[in-house]
């Protein structure tokens, strides 16, 4: 079974400066992709970015990047430029190669961005 | 973009009552899935399906029923409600599996009393 763990719960920063969030797994897989999603004020769930284990460059999506550290099963999410809207709920999750299953995910850290 | 819609939008009933929860996405993904979320333990994966006719069980399956009766409309299935199962309840699809991102519905949220 696999296992994803967020242990930031909160996290307060300054509009235009970056945010680093961590996030580590559990996986005997050697194969898997790792996810992050963000959850509005509202609720909605929103695809952010995506790693796969098996490439070792970190993925960038706009103002979003990881930081992908294979060796420590460590996947953080860096948000540069941060603006109020940044302001969620992120969730880091992941799903290994050969499991058509869906997401194991993290219980979530809160990001607030103030003025 | 992908387009999942749930309904209803709250639901509130009885111990013991029924209860149905609707999916339906439009564009044409083969997989879909039912999660709760509860405070403390995050998105669960109660069931999933990857084609019309098709079921799996996920993490959380107990209390839980679910039928995916075309490509685009996946129900879940709560046949003697109990308050544990109070929670909000997110459906999503996706292409395929491995690495393909899943797309969320805006969630039901279900109440017990």
């Amino acid at each position: 079974a696999q296992k994803v763990t967020q242990t930031q719960t909160s996290i307060s920063v300054v509009e235009k400066t970056t945010v680093t969030m961590d996030c580590v797994y559990e996986t005997r897989d050697s194969s898997y992709f790792l996810f992050w999603y963000k959850q509005t004020a509202s609720g909605e769930i929103v695809f952010l970015i995506r790693q796969d284990s098996y490439k070792k460059e970190n993925a960038t999506v706009g103002h979003y990047s990881l930081n992908f550290q294979k060796p420590k099963s460590s996947i953080g999410l860096i948000i540069t430029a941060t603006q109020i809207e940044d302001s969620a709920v992120y969730f880091c999750a992941m799903r290994v190669y050969n499991y058509a299953q869906g997401l194991t995910f993290g219980l979530g850290t809160r990001v607030s961005v103030f003025p | 973009e992908a387009a999942v819609t749930q309904s209803p939008r709250n639901k509130v009933t009885v111990t013991g009552g029924n209860v149905t929860l609707s999916c339906r996405q439009t564009n044409s993904h083969n997989y879909m899935y039912w999660y709760r979320q509860d405070t403390g333990h995050g998105l669960r994966l109660i069931h999933y399906s990857y084609g019309a006719g098709n079921l799996q069980i996920g993490d959380v399956p107990d209390g839980y029923k679910a039928t995916r009766t075309t490509q685009e409309d996946f129900f879940l299935l709560l046949e003697l409600a109990s308050p544990s199962q109070t929670s909000l309840y997110f459906c999503a699809s996706s292409r395929l599996g491995g690495r393909d991102e899943q797309y969320f519905g805006p969630g039901t949220r279900l109440t017990v009393l």
